[in-house]
């Protein structure tokens, strides 16, 4: 069974602040890391995602990818009230030539103070 | 921005009932999948859809479900006979071919079943 832990939260973090969430996987064929963000009763919504070791950033997000740990990170810089969401880790497996697809971590909810 | 339209947003129906939900996918994807999100709970991967076939299904999409793609535009999944534990919010989604395979999600459909 593949499976991707998240702590669930909830992530309080003064606005302004850096916040950081943490995602482990267990099928070590992985190959594609996803971050989505869901707002209460709302749709997952990409923010990102990674297929190589190390950091990719796309304005205040950082995505962070270690494959010998099976590990992938998010840091959200400079945190806004608007950024408070539960945050999903989806990790893709052994590609193949009719799609894939995504297993899911249970989230962790983020909250922004102001 | 291109998105993925579902309908209806919410369905109430009776156990026992056929139920159908409807997607369109974005014009120029090729890959068609059914997520669905138990209140509070993980998205569950249901199945995966290419080339009017499907491409690979979980065990949760057994004979009481099926998808089809009756045109060249609209994805359904119909629920034959719905049980209460087919209660969830059911997310339509779809992708271009490639290694990220970066899913755009439908905004929802939730389905209550009495």
């Amino acid at each position: 069974q593949k499976e991707v832990e998240q702590n669930s939260g909830p992530l309080s973090v003064p606005e302004g602040a850096i916040a950081s969430l943490n995602c482990t996987y267990s099928d070590r064929g992985s190959q594609s890391f996803f971050w989505y963000r869901q707002y209460s009763g709302k749709s997952p919504e990409l923010i990102m995602f990674i297929y190589s070791n190390g950091d990719k950033e796309d304005g205040r997000f950082t995505a962070q990818l270690n494959k010998a740990s099976q590990y992938v990170s998010l840091l959200i810089r400079d945190s806004q009230p608007s950024d408070s969401a539960t945050y999903l880790c989806a990790v893709n497996g052994e590609i193949k030539a009719a799609g894939n697809k995504l297993t899911f971590g249970g989230g962790t909810r983020v909250l922004v103070k102001p | 921005e291109p998105e993925v339209t579902q309908t209806p947003s919410h369905q109430v129906t009776q156990m026992g009932q056929e139920v159908i939900l409807r997607c369109v996918p974005i014009s120029n994807h090729l890959y068609f999948y059914w997520y669905r999100q138990i209140l509070g709970q993980k998205v569950e991967f249901l199945v995966s859809f290419y080339n009017n076939e499907i491409s690979e299904k979980s065990e949760i999409f057994d004979d009481q479900f099926s998808v089809e793609r009756p045109d060249g535009s609209n994805f359904t999944l119909k629920i034959r006979s719905t049980k209460l534990e087919d209660s969830a919010m059911y997310f339509c989604a779809s992708s271009l071919q490639g290694r990220a395979n970066v899913l755009t999600f439908g905004a929802g459909s939730r389905l209550t079943v009495l």
